[in-house]
């Protein structure tokens, strides 16, 4: 019973590097998410997806590309990252976009930008 | 502006006492509110979820209560466990079109860290 699951868990960047997080459901789900959590802070929405084949933005989605490549999976890209983007990057998913809907969540990606 | 406030940052209790835990928020329109565990290195699990007309919810030894008048909800943690250990986030859903849709914004709190000591 895997539910949401992201990779890679840790990695360590330099200024300028690309990389993609990636992001699977096992649930049949079709809504999903990509936020972020910084110390001191609530989570913060990056973008999320609906549905299959959109993607909107979310509260800070500057320096973040995302793909649904399907409905069951959600990736996220960091294009020349940066130091701010310091951070733990959580995927997540709902069965749809209603309110109301329980969200999962994964365990986490921690990414570090020296 | 919308915001979800949590009390207190930190509380560290005896293992077998009870605890609660307090959020604040100023979300309108209010749509619902959740309570979510976070384990150290973890991500969020769900515990409960309140829509306007639900004062009170339980989950096991957690039970969430609600009072959209004042705009304050509470988790109460019964017979506290070593497990019980973990960050507490309020996430409070706003009624607006934003990101797409009828879906909520979801507007998150900073979390209570609960540290259960033997």
């Amino acid at each position: 019973n895997a539910g949401v699951t992201q990779t890679p868990k840790f990695q360590v960047l330099k200024t300028g590097q690309s990389m993609t997080l990636q992001c699977a459901q096992d649930m049949n789900h079709n809504s999903m998410y990509w936020y972020r959590q910084d110390p001191g802070m609530g989570l913060r929405l990056i973008y999320y997806s609906a549905s299959e084949g959109t993607t909107d933005k979310g509260e800070v989605p500057n320096g973040y590309n995302v793909s649904r490549l399907n409905k069951r999976e959600f990736s996220l890209r960091l294009e020349s990252a940066a130091p701010s983007q310091t951070s733990v990057y959580f995927c997540a998913s709902a069965r749809d976009r209603m309110q109301g809907n329980t969200i999962y969540f994964g365990e986490g990606s921690w990414l570090t930008v020296v | 502006k919308n915001q979800v406030e949590q009390s207190p940052q930190s509380l560290i209790i005896l293992e077998g006492k009870n605890c609660t835990l307090q959020c604040n928020y100023t979300v309108s329109p209010f749509s619902n509110l959740r309570w979510y565990k976070q384990d150290t290195g973890r991500g969020p699990v769900s515990l409960t979820i309140m829509t306007f007309s639900e004062n009170t919810k339980s989950n096991g030894r957690y039970t969430a209560t609600l009072d959209a008048d004042t705009k304050q909800s509470s988790l109460h943690i019964t017979a506290s466990q070593l497990s019980d250990s973990a960050s507490y986030i309020c996430v409070v859903s706003a009624r607006v079109r934003n990101y797409g849709g009828s879906q909520g914004n979801l507007i998150f709190g900073k979390g209570t860290k609960l540290s259960v000591k033997p």
